[in-house]
């Protein structure tokens, strides 16, 4: 089945400790990207891969890395988590078509992260 | 970032009523797609639309390109209560590079049955 698998989907953590959430599609995607999704904000993009090693920054991504070492993978590291980057985060994948895209993102299922 | 308003922000409706949602933006489109997030689950896509005026449908759903290419709309013919959920609109900007979409704030729909 064509997928994009996020684990774990439910995290509290403390302040600080770093975490990882990782992401992975099947559909052999070039491009991937993670979304925070906030009551009242909707999906923000936090940062986004084009291909393997290649990531750029999104419209909210402080406090956040991201690598692409691998092109079925593309993990969301918080390095030191704070209070505010808990919210609903969201993997998905697509096509990539040259000079725009006319193909849209499967997602995860989500990662719901609490930090205290 | 591109901002994507979308209207109204939640609907209570009976079911069997018709609803209808808009999603307009402050630059042009070439692409527009609607999503359904079920509570708990990641959006699924529901229809997407590649030219202005376009009319698409997907069996009670039915959703169009905005002939200004700045706006879309998508309507639910007679509800049921599995509608109930958030519906996203997200664009792809004319001048956009790449997969870059922009979502809107979602419109949260309530059935009653």
């Amino acid at each position: 089945e064509a997928q994009v698998t996020q684990n774990p989907r439910y995290l509290i953590t403390v302040t600080g400790k770093k975490l990882t959430v990782t992401c992975s599609q099947n559909m052999n995607h070039e491009y991937m990207s993670w979304y925070r999704q906030d009551p009242g904000l909707g999906l923000r993009q936090i940062y986004y891969s084009m291909n393997v090693e290649v990531t750029d920054k999104g419209d909210v991504p402080e406090g956040y890395k991201v690598s692409r070492k691998e092109k079925r993978n593309f993990p969301l590291i918080l390095e030191s988590p704070s209070p505010n980057q808990t919210s609903l985060y969201f993997c998905a994948s697509s096509i990539r078509q040259g000079g725009g895209s006319r193909y849209g993102y499967t997602f995860g299922s989500g990662t719901r992260l609490t930090v205290v | 970032g591109q901002q994507l308003n979308q209207s109204p922000q939640s609907m209570f409706i009976q079911e069997g009523e018709d609803v209808s949602m808009n999603c307009t933006s402050s630059s042009i489109f070439n692409t527009w797609l609607w999503y359904k997030q079920d509570p708990g689950e990641g959006p699924v896509l529901l229809i997407a639309l590649y030219k202005a005026g376009e009319l698409t449908s997907n069996g009670r759903l039915t959703a169009q390109f905005g002939t200004t290419r700045k706006d879309s709309f998508l309507n639910i013919s007679a509800s049921i209560p599995s509608d109930v959920g958030i519906y996203f609109c997200a664009g792809h900007p004319f001048s956009g590079t790449g997969n870059q979409f922009y979502f809107g704030t979602g419109t949260s729909l309530t059935v009653i049955p």
